[in-house]
C-alpha cells in the first residue's frame, strides 16, 4: 500500500507570491491532517480535513487555507508568502480523525523557501 | 488552549543508558498520547502510543507512562544505542475536538 504522498518535494518562491501544496493520504484513510514544521517551533496543527470539511484550524492566519476533494485529496494555499512561512509542511493521514486506533501516518513533507 | 509541554529539548546520554523524556498537557479531555520518532531528514513515524484508560505500557526498549491526575505522561527508553539517535514528539489528542497537539520535541543524541 503506498504511503502519503506531498509534492512537490521542494519549493522556492519569493514574498508576496502564493503557493499550494498537493498530499495524496493513504488508500482509504478519509482523514488529512496539515502540520508547519521549523526548527525553533516543532510539529505546529494547520487544519484537519474529513469527508471534504474542515474539522479542526490550528491558529494560522487566513493566509493559510486548505480544502479535500472527494477522493481525500487534500491541498493548502498559502497567499501573499512571508519569510517566516519557509518551512517543512507535513500532511499526516488517518482512516477516521480522532480515533484511538487509526494513528497519524506522515508524508515526506514539502520544503518550502520564501526568497 | 491545547497547549503540550515537552522537556528537555535536548538529551545527551551514553550507549546503554536510559533516556526519558516528559511531557504535560493542558487540556483534561485529551484522551490519547502518541509519539513519534523524526530521524534526520525523515518522516515523523509512531513508535508507541498509551490511551487515558492505562496507567503504562510497553514495547521492548520502549516504555511509555500517564498520570492522568497530574496530566503528564514520559517516555522512557532503556538500553540506548546509537539508532535511538533522532528527534522525538510527543501528542496528545483532544478527546473534544481530535485535535491532535504535538510538543516541541527532544533531540536525543546517543553517543556511541
Amino acid at each position: 500500500k503506498a504511503g502519503v504522498t506531498q509534492t512537490p518535494r521542494y519549493l522556492i518562491k519569493t514574498r508576496g507570491q502564493q503557493v499550494t501544496l498537493s498530499c495524496s493520504p493513504i488508500s482509504g484513510h478519509r482523514s488529512v491532517s496539515w502540520y508547519q514544521q521549523t526548527p525553533g517551533q516543532g510539529l505546529q496543527f494547520l487544519f484537519e480535513y474529513f469527508s471534504e470539511t474542515q474539522r479542526n484550524k490550528g491558529n494560522f492566519p487566513g493566509r493559510f487555507s486548505g480544502r479535500q476533494f472527494s477522493n481525500s485529496r487534500s491541498e493548502m494555499n498559502v497567499s501573499t508568502l512571508e519569510l517566516g512561512d519557509s518551512a517543512l509542511y507535513l500532511c499526516a493521514s488517518s482512516l477516521v480523525p480522532g480515533d484511538n486506533n487509526s494513528p497519524l501516518h506522515f508524508g515526506n513533507g514539502t520544503r518550502l523557501t520564501v526568497t | 488552549g491545547e497547549n503540550v509541554e515537552q522537556h528537555p529539548s535536548t538529551l545527551s546520554v551514553q550507549e546503554g543508558d536510559s533516556a526519558v523524556i516528559k511531557c504535560t498537557y493542558s487540556d483534561s479531555a485529551s484522551n490519547y498520547f502518541p509519539w513519534y520518532k523524526q530521524e534526520l531528514g525523515k518522516r515523523p513515524q509512531l513508535i508507541i502510543d498509551i490511551r487515558s484508560n492505562v496507567g503504562e505500557k510497553k514495547d521492548q526498549r520502549i516504555a511509555v507512562t500517564l498520570n492522568k491526575t497530574a496530566k503528564h505522561f514520559s517516555l522512557h527508553i532503556t538500553e540506548t544505542q546509537p539508532e535511538d539517535s533522532a528527534v522525538y514528539f510527543c501528542a496528545a489528542v483532544s478527546g473534544n475536538t481530535g485535535k491532535l497537539i504535538f510538543g516541541q520535541g527532544t533531540t536525543l543524541q546517543v553517543k556511541p
